[in-house]
């Protein structure tokens, strides 16, 4: 069912670094692409989302940026702290404007002190 | 505002036993979901309901597991009877309505089957 690939699975991050996701997708007709983050015992929470007529969101130290002739979008998260430490999901609607969330397989970050 | 509550959060059970999940959504939320997450990986969805009306629940096993939302509230999601491949965490989610509105995400209830 996935039609989102995701990556890296986990990665580590030195405090003050930026953490770099990358979600790739292949349906055209999707139209919303949230990031999700989860810490461990909680459920996710949406962290940013974007459209794709637009090609970048910011929002505080987190920024989404969406390639849509590639289709790929990512996260990044400027000036990483050891706060952040939580995985992440890139998710996209399937189903057109109605649809269901639809999520990738999530990519554990740590970021170190 | 209260978010999303989900009970029990945790519960072991022996394989072949039942065992079901309570959901209440956020208030005004006319939308729910039942999401299922393995370790690992990110959430499946199960069901989706407009108010009481099941409007997707091809991805739920049907054989053995059900769902209601009766009065368009609070919803149980059951599993009769378990199995080892059950042991996941089921998420609920509400939102106002389908679609590009946040989803809200309960904490989840962890399911051990052994």
């Amino acid at each position: 069912q996935q039609q989102v690939k995701q990556s890296p699975q986990s990665l580590i991050v030195q405090k003050g670094g930026i953490s770099i996701i990358n979600c790739a997708y292949e349906n055209t007709a999707f139209d919303y692409f949230p990031w999700y983050q989860q810490f461990p015992g909680k459920g996710p929470a949406l962290l940013i989302a974007i459209r794709p007529d637009v090609s970048e969101k910011k929002e505080g130290r987190f920024t989404i940026s969406f390639n849509k002739s590639a289709k790929q979008f990512s996260l990044h998260i400027m000036d990483s702290q050891p706060g952040d430490s939580a995985t992440y999901f890139c998710a996209f609607l399937s189903g057109g404007s109605q649809g269901n969330l639809i999520f990738g397989k999530g990519t554990k970050l740590s970021v170190k002190p | 505002e209260a978010g999303v509550v989900q009970s029990p959060r945790y519960k072991i059970i022996e394989k072949k036993q039942p065992v079901a999940f309570w959901c209440n959504p956020i208030s005004g939320h006319n939308t729910l979901y039942w999401y299922r997450q393995n370790l690992g990986q990110g959430p499946e969805l199960l069901i989706r309901y407009e108010n009481e009306e099941a409007v997707d629940d091809s991805q739920l096993p049907k054989d053995r597991f059900s769902a209601e939302r009766l009065k368009g509230v609070d919803s149980t999601l059951k599993i009769q009877p378990a199995e080892l491949g059950d042991s996941a965490v089921y998420l609920c989610a509400s939102s106002l309505a389908a679609g590009q509105n946040g989803y809200t995400f309960g904490s989840g209830t962890r399911l051990t089957v052994v």
